[in-house]
């Protein structure tokens, strides 16, 4: 199993430029999830999804927009890069919490560096 | 809305070293509370995850503690190795059924230096 990955690993962007960020999970996973992660300020959840065809927002959705193409990939889109998103994206992936002998353990991808200049 | 805080946000130490790292959420009403471990250019591992019945979970070298009422959580390593040098994160579950469904809260971390 090759667990979470992501796509591109480096990136860099002018501003106003767009792109988007892919990761897929093959460990069945109902829910995945977007983070940042910026020095001083930890990781910060971007936009999750629960389940397929569900998305909802999560601490810093502004800028981003997701779509959950299936149930193994979660794609992430910058519309209109802009410095502030200079970041690392990290996606993740967990059983449904509610399921039987679900561990609720998030997975991690290796993350994507992007840099907008 | 929930706080985490890890202190110290550094911290190195001698090999054959017992150290504990610590964790505070600002919010007692949680699941689960989970330690991260992250190593330099990489993604996070899960190391243990504690759910909010239990006081306590081990594996190897490793022990987790969870106080919810006081907000506390610690993990302790036994017999440091330098292979034990990362950083180091612990992120809070809010309870099932809130808005906030799923989401984790980290704190910012504590970088480890075990030195040989």
């Amino acid at each position: 199993n090759a667990g979470v990955t992501q796509t591109p690993k480096f990136q860099v962007l002018k501003t106003g430029q767009s792109m988007t960020l892919q990761c897929a999970q093959d460990m069945n996973h109902n829910s995945m999830y977007w983070y940042r992660q910026d020095p001083g300020m930890g990781l910060r959840l971007i936009y999750y999804s629960a389940s397929e065809g569900t998305t909802d927002k999560g601490e810093v959705p502004n800028g981003y927009n997701v779509s959950r193409l299936n149930k193994r990939e979660f794609s992430l889109r910058l519309e209109s890069a802009a410095p502030s998103q200079t970041s690392v994206y990290f996606c993740a992936s967990s059983d449904h919490p509610g399921l039987a002998k679900s561990t609720d353990t998030q997975y991690f991808g290796p993350g994507t560096r992007l840099t907008v200049l | 809305k929930q706080e985490v805080t890890q202190i110290p946000a550094a911290l190195s130490v001698p090999e054959g070293e017992n150290l504990v790292l610590n964790c505070s959420f600002t919010d007692s009403a949680i699941y689960n509370l989970q330690w991260f471990r992250q190593d330099p250019g990489k993604g996070l591992t899960s190391l243990l995850l504690i759910q909010s019945s239990q006081r306590e979970q081990t594996s190897g070298r490793l022990n987790a503690s969870l106080d919810k009422s006081s907000g506390r959580s610690t993990l302790y390593i036994a017999a440091s190795q330098p292979g034990d040098s990362a950083t180091y994160l612990c992120a809070v579950r809010p309870l099932p059924g809130e808005t906030s469904g799923s989401r984790l809260t980290f704190g910012e971390g504590t970088q480890l230096t075990v030195n040989p």
